[in-house]
């Protein structure tokens, strides 16, 4: 099951700099889209969401982009601060059923 | 900050034995989920439920699996006989109108 894919297994930014985290889906019936970070040995958290009838969301120092026609979003993190080091996680869903994950990426933030 | 909660955070069982997994979803939503985690592989969905009963369920989710809401507050997880390929990370998760969902920090289930 692809629905959602995260091509980039991990990415490495300085901090300061712009962190972007691509995902990809090929179910046209999906809606909602969601950005999650986890830690090791915790839960996914919820970070930023976006409807299908937006193209931007942005909130503080998250700003997600949905290119329906590609089939693509974007999470973009700026500054990127070491704090963010964690394992991102784009989901989708349609009609606000089950979320379908992708495989994640890893973000290293380096000071 | 309202969070879902989940108890244990490590079961370890032997195979063929029930665990129950339990989770407080956040006071007002209405929308309940399971998830799970094998190591080195996505979060999968198992289970949602809305107005005490099963919306959806993936094919993971077979006769093994049960949820049941006891009463207001919990919401369980039930595996009957475990399996070795049960062992994962389970996330449970609540909504309050079925898109945002809010995940617990998950049991990590251990079959030996």
């Amino acid at each position: 099951d692809q629905q959602v894919k995260q091509n980039s297994p991990s990415l490495s930014v300085q901090e300061g700099r712009i962190s972007i985290l691509n995902c990809d889906y090929t179910n046209s019936m999906f809606d909602y889209f969601l950005w999650y970070k986890k830690y090791p040995a915790e839960g996914p958290t919820f970070l930023i969401s976006i409807s299908s009838i937006k193209d931007k969301n942005e909130d503080g120092r998250f700003t997600v982009f949905l290119n329906k026609s590609a089939k693509h979003l974007s999470l973009h993190i700026v500054p990127s601060q070491p704090g963010d080091s964690a394992v991102y996680f784009c989901a989708a869903s349609e009609e606000g059923n089950k979320l379908v994950f992708g495989a994640g990426t890893i973000l290293r933030v380096k000071s | 900050e309202p969070e879902v909660t989940q108890t244990p955070s490590h079961q370890v069982t032997q195979m063929g034995q029930e665990v129950i997994l339990r989770c407080v979803p956040i006071s007002n939503h209405l929308y309940f989920y399971w998830y799970r985690q094998i190591l080195g592989q996505k979060v999968e969905f198992l289970v949602s439920f809305y107005n005490n009963e099963i919306s959806e369920k993936s094919e993971i989710f077979d006769d093994q699996f049960s949820v049941e809401r006891p009463d207001g507050s919990n919401f369980t997880l039930k595996i009957r006989s475990t399996k070795l390929e049960d062992s994962a990370m389970y996330f449970c998760a609540s909504s309050s109108q079925g898109y945002e969902a809010f995940f617990g920090q998950g049991t990590r289930l251990t079959v030996v």
